[in-house]
């Protein structure tokens, strides 16, 4: 079965890059998307198709995808973006999940 | 508004069943597939099933084939999930969650999901 890969944790300071990868088999073929999920809430949709950004996300996400890593890029990272956040792909008829990074922003 | 508003969830024994809904609103419902992801405690995503906007397709994640049936009303704008045979690592919190109309898999709507426990 499809895997992603995410490292369990990244580290930030306030208004520096944070920089989250998602690794799995020619994932650049496919669409790769991004949701961040803080505690006790349901996940939000960040980056879709890759790069995208839906509406009311704030422009410092953003996305890209190629080769066997998606990344997810947050710039001038604030205190609010502390979150777990997950890549998710879809392959031979399955959604699959990243297996989550806890963003801190200290 | 999009509103996905989960409920059936609770306490069930080992081998027992349950049965999740959905409630959609805000948006026409019959024109969307529609998924549902769990969360098991401290744990990340797993998506559970996905059922296109007339029924026609579906799919079940590997871990829940033959146990979980989903299925939908569209005149009634209401998701289901049919647990049985309900194991301790089902247990988790059920998202009900809308796929996009954009022809690519991903989820763009979530409910605040419901709890399921499976303990004796």
């Amino acid at each position: 079965s499809y895997e992603l890969t995410q490292p369990p944790s990244v580290s930030v300071s306030p208004g520096q890059t944070a920089s989250i990868t998602c690794s799995g088999d020619k994932l650049g073929d496919k669409s790769a998307c991004w949701y961040q999920q803080k505690p006790g809430q349901s996940p939000v949709l960040v980056i879709y198709q890759d790069s995208k950004r839906p509406s009311g996300i704030p422009e410092r996400f953003s996305g890209s995808n190629s080769g066997n890593t998606a990344t997810l890029t947050i710039s001038g990272t604030q205190a609010m973006d502390e979150a777990d956040y997950y890549c998710q792909a879809w392959d031979s008829s399955t959604y699959v999940f990243g297996t989550g990074t806890k963003v801190t922003v200290l | 508004e999009v509103q996905l508003v989960e409920s059936g969830g609770g306490l069930v024994q080992p081998g027992g069943s349950l049965r999740l809904s959905c409630a959609a609103s805000g948006f026409t419902f019959s024109s969307y597939s529609m998924n549902w992801v769990r969360q098991a405690p401290g744990k990340g995503l797993e998506w559970v099933s996905y059922i296109s906007s007339r029924s026609s397709t579906i799919y079940y994640a590997d871990s829940v084939k033959g146990r979980f049936t989903i299925s939908r009303d569209n005149a009634k704008n209401s998701l289901h999930l049919q647990m049985n045979s309900l194991r301790a690592e089902d247990t988790a919190v059920y998202y009900c969650a809308r796929d996009t109309l954009s022809g690519s898999y991903f989820f763009d709507y979530w409910g605040q999901g419901t709890l399921v426990t499976v303990s004796s």
